[in-house]
């Protein structure tokens, strides 16, 4: 296993389209966490889960946003109808939840243009 | 809403020069960790501190937890232009749910 897996690393869609990022965790890892981060700012939070259960969606940052874990390994996040302010660094992280330490190892991430 | 506060947001200084990068808040974190972070990557983890008062080290940087929990900084000795990035803070809480800084944007220059 070499750590968090993101696909594809860059997506470039016009407006409207709907777009899907991949994201496959370290295996053992129960937690998956999605952010996203625009140019010059830290992540931002968007949604987690245990498992298959998400625990947290309420900072997704519009209906236009889901995500899901259907059985607990990868996970999907996705944007429909995409607006250019959707353009952004969407970071995927994954931490093992028995440690209780918060500490979690991310992907490199895709990034997304909105045309 | 819990948040961390980076200072500087900028910083360029000269191989070899010192440098601390601060992480603030006003609440309190089970812990806090710092990431390095390069153009078009994703963030890489340096270190995790729990413990109020602890000090990590890792080859040039030292990383101290404030006795409260609610801040952190990062100190580099001898800077060298490899340790060019964006550096991140990050504090843990109830449900692992980590809250970044806006991160430090460090350019060591040669």
């Amino acid at each position: 296993d070499t750590g968090v897996s993101q696909n594809p690393r860059h997506k470039i869609t016009k407006r409207g389209q709907n777009v899907t990022f991949r994201c496959d965790p370290i295996s053992e890892h129960n937690r998956l966490y999605w952010y996203r981060q625009t140019l010059g700012q830290g992540p931002e939070f968007l949604t987690y889960f245990q498992n298959e259960a998400q625990l947290e969606k309420s900072r997704l940052l519009s209906d236009r946003f889901s995500a899901e874990r259907p059985k607990g390994s990868f996970s999907t996040l996705e944007i429909q109808r995409t607006e250019q302010g959707d353009s952004a660094m969407y970071l995927c992280a994954s931490s093992l939840d028995a440690w209780g330490t918060g500490e979690a190892f991310f992907g490199q991430g895709t990034r997304l243009t909105v045309v | 809403t819990q948040l961390l506060e980076q200072s500087p947001q900028f910083l360029s200084i000269q191989e070899g020069e010192n440098l601390t990068v601060y992480c603030n808040s006003s609440s309190v974190f089970s812990s806090l960790q710092w990431y390095r972070q390069e153009p078009g990557e994703g963030p890489v983890l340096l270190v995790t501190v729990v413990t109020g008062g602890e000090v990590k080290k890792l080859k040039r940087l030292t990383f101290q937890f404030g006795d409260a929990r609610k801040d952190s900084s990062l100190h580099i000795t001898a800077a060298q232009p490899g340790d060019t990035g964006l550096y991140l803070c990050a504090g843990g809480s109830a449900g692992n749910m980590l809250t970044f800084g806006g991160g430090t944007r460090l350019m060591v220059k040669p």
